[in-house]
């Protein structure tokens, strides 16, 4: 069956440390991958895409890895913050190329990151 | 840019009562849809539309209608409130299907009692 797998449903880290979430997927096999922020009580934010052809992506402190043949992306936040503290989500197209076929999301990893 | 909007932000339902919660979007997207997020499950589709007139059923329809009658507007009805449909709704748009980051709104706290 179809799988989205996020690790660490949660994860603490101690201020400037280098947070990475997990995310691995089974039977997709993704054109790309999104990341996205969620906040309690608000609706999730965008961060980043990588492309398959991609092996990283960075945006200012987040770098994401995308590695088709272990089928895991990783997402790093350096010299995390705790304005950094949320739900980090993977989401992934459920279907290659094929029309309109839209996002499958992981279920989250929250982070605490701990002054 | 107001972005993605939902309303009601809160509602409160008897089980068998239906209600439409409405999304409105002003950014011109052609794409929109509507996840359902419980506690353990994550984000699941319910139903997406490509462009006005056009639907279709995501992971969990059951229970849910929708209908895109113009660009701006895709509102989720729920024909007969069930307690199983007690969750936060997040309705969400984008400019494309492919490679197009989703804009969500803020959600819809549902309980039905």
């Amino acid at each position: 069956s179809q799988k989205i797998e996020q690790n660490s449903e949660a994860l603490n880290i101690q201020e400037g440390k280098t947070a990475t979430l997990t995310c691995n997927y089974t039977n997709y096999s993704p054109a790309y991958l999104q990341w996205y922020r969620q906040d309690p009580g608000r609706g999730p934010v965008f961060l980043l895409l990588i492309r398959e052809n991609e092996k990283e992506k960075r945006k200012e402190r987040l770098k994401v890895t995308f590695d088709t043949t272990l089928k895991q992306s990783l997402f790093h936040i350096t010299a995390s913050q705790p304005a950094d503290s949320a739900t980090y989500l993977c989401a992934l197209d459920s279907a290659r190329n094929s029309g309109n076929t839209p996002l499958v999301f992981g279920k989250g990893t929250r982070l605490s990151v701990i002054a | 840019n107001a972005g993605v909007t939902q309303t009601p932000k809160f509602q409160v339902l008897k089980t068998g009562q239906s209600m439409t919660l409405q999304c409105a979007q002003d950014m011109n997207h052609e794409y929109m849809s509507w996840y359902r997020q419980d506690p353990g499950m994550g984000l699941r589709l319910i139903h997406y539309s490509v462009g006005a007139g056009i639907t279709d059923q995501g992971e969990v329809p059951n229970g849910y209608n929708v209908s895109r009658s113009t660009t701006e507007d895709f509102p989720l009805r729920l024909l007969s409130a069930a307690p199983s449909q007690t969750s936060v709704y997040f309705c969400a748009s984008s400019s494309g299907i492919h490679n197009s980051p989703l804009h969500f709104g803020n959600g819809t706290r549902l309980t039905v009692t």
